[in-house]
């Protein structure tokens, strides 16, 4: 089983939806959770830290389930320039860092 | 801040040739990963260093991979002898105190062997 699984989309909306990813880790000791961007040939980049009591960093909003195992991220009023691949990531107990494969969010005029 | 720079961007290769990635990390950050990203498998973590020293290289697919960080702001991600498998884009990031730390990742290495 993969430590971190994620729906890999296309995710197709149309500029100011709204629209939710999740992903689920396997390991309940993993201790941080992350959502990274990447952009197409770029490399990948922090997009926001997930904490337990969920944060929100304008349109985004992270939550974090520890009994189910998974986290979310929220994107209010999507904008063109939301159009990327959004990696979640956990940290597991011996300091490794997972990568999802990544959910690909298209925003549509 | 530079960023991290990695070099070559692009590496064409033909299988069997040997393959030196090369990464400089940003100045002060303490820990070194290397990933390599595929179609199919996503963002895998290869090998991370701390302080210089190789903590865990559980990711390294085989003996053909090696990695070294002889001083703080350089680090090689050697592949010997390439596979057409190999091909993948190489990321190198670096952070400040590992975990729970931002990890910033260097523009990567597109690497084709043929």
């Amino acid at each position: 089983r993969k430590e971190v699984e994620q729906d890999p989309g296309p995710f197709n909306v149309p500029e100011g939806a709204t629209v939710a990813f999740n992903c689920t880790y396997s390991n309940s000791a993993s201790q941080s959770f992350f959502w990274y961007r990447q952009d197409c040939r770029k490399e990948p980049k922090l997009l926001m830290s997930v904490y337990s009591s969920g944060n929100e960093d304008g349109r985004f909003t992270a939550q974090l389930n520890r009994a189910s195992q998974y986290i979310s991220l929220l994107i209010r009023d999507s904008k063109l320039s939301d159009s990327a691949t959004y990696l979640c990531v956990v940290r597991g107990p011996g300091n490794q860092f997972y990568f999802g494969t990544g959910t690909s969010l298209t925003v549509i005029p | 801040d530079a960023g991290v720079i990695q070099s070559p961007r692009h590496e064409v290769t033909e299988m069997g040739q040997e393959v030196t990635l090369r990464c400089k990390p940003i100045s002060g950050h303490d820990y070194l990963f290397w990933y390599r990203q595929t179609m199919m498998r996503g963002l895998e973590l290869l090998i991370y260093f701390n302080n210089n020293v190789p903590i865990d290289d559980s990711g390294m697919p085989e003996d053909r991979f090696s990695a070294k960080m002889p001083n703080a702001s350089f680090s090689t991600l050697k592949i010997q002898p390439s596979e057409p498998r190999d091909s993948a884009v190489y990321f190198c990031a670096s952070s400040f105190g590992g975990y729970q730390e931002t990890q910033y990742f260097g523009p990567g290495t597109r690497l084709l062997v043929l």
